[in-house]
């Protein structure tokens, strides 16, 4: 079986930093890829590691070490708008579909 | 970035009717879709790979009798719960494949959320 590990939930306070960590174990893997999705919303993409090493978008950057089999989401100058559910998803192999884990809720206070 | 939708975006049904849902891609072809079905406060829970052209493949323990899938363009696929009950009440949600960006990345519907009375 597939299976993808996250912490349930974070909390932090605005401006700080937060790191979500993922460990997955797949069959195969074609990229761990991460998703922000707000109550009652559909995911939206956040940022794709295929390669080991950080990829930088804006606030958001995120890690992939594949011999660790890990990857982490790290989220900086936090904002209110940032509270919502982050998901880590691999993929097994080309044009297959998104394997999600459970998901971590992030709850940013002020 | 590719534009799916989906439609309706919220259904409400009586116990033993049939609901269908409609995903399709809008500036781009999808040889694939999925089809994901997410309770509350739980993950995205794969149902089914939409190939078009051919029959969709299912996830083990999704019923393909009750969650009926055609892909009948690389544009439209859709998906029939029938004869819905209220515990098939939940979100569906699907997603294509684009294979054209650099990503190789999957776009994303915004969901129908099915309510069975």
């Amino acid at each position: 079986g597939q299976s993808l590990e996250q912490p349930s939930e974070v909390t932090a306070v605005e401006g700080a930093i937060v790191q979500i960590n993922c460990t997955y174990q797949t069959s195969g893997f074609y990229g761990l890829s991460w998703y922000q999705q707000h109550d009652g919303g559909a995911p939206t993409f956040l940022s794709y590691n295929a390669l080991d090493g950080l990829e930088e978008t804006g606030r958001f950057s995120s890690f992939l070490s594949r011999s660790d089999s890990y990857g982490y989401l790290l989220l900086q100058e936090l904002q209110m708008k940032d509270s919502a559910s982050y998901f880590c998803a691999v993929r097994v192999q080309a044009g297959t579909a998104l394997i999600f884990g459970k998901g971590t809720t992030l709850s940013v206070s002020s | 970035g590719a534009v799916v939708s989906q439609h309706p975006s919220r259904v409400i049904c009586k116990s033993g009717t049939s609901v269908k849902i409609e995903c399709r891609s809008l500036d781009f072809q999808a040889t694939t879709m999925f089809w994901y079905r997410q309770f509350p406060k739980q993950s995205l829970m794969l149902m089914a790979t939409s190939n078009e052209g051919s029959k969709a493949t299912y996830e083990q323990g999704v019923e393909k009798d009750k969650f009926l899938i055609n892909h009948a363009s690389l544009t439209l696929s859709t998906l029939t719960v029938t004869s819905a009950h209220p515990e098939d009440s939940s979100f569906y949600i699907c997603s294509a494949h684009w294979s054209g960006g650099a990503s190789n990345e999957q776009f994303f519907g915004p969901g129908t959320r099915l309510t069975v009375l």
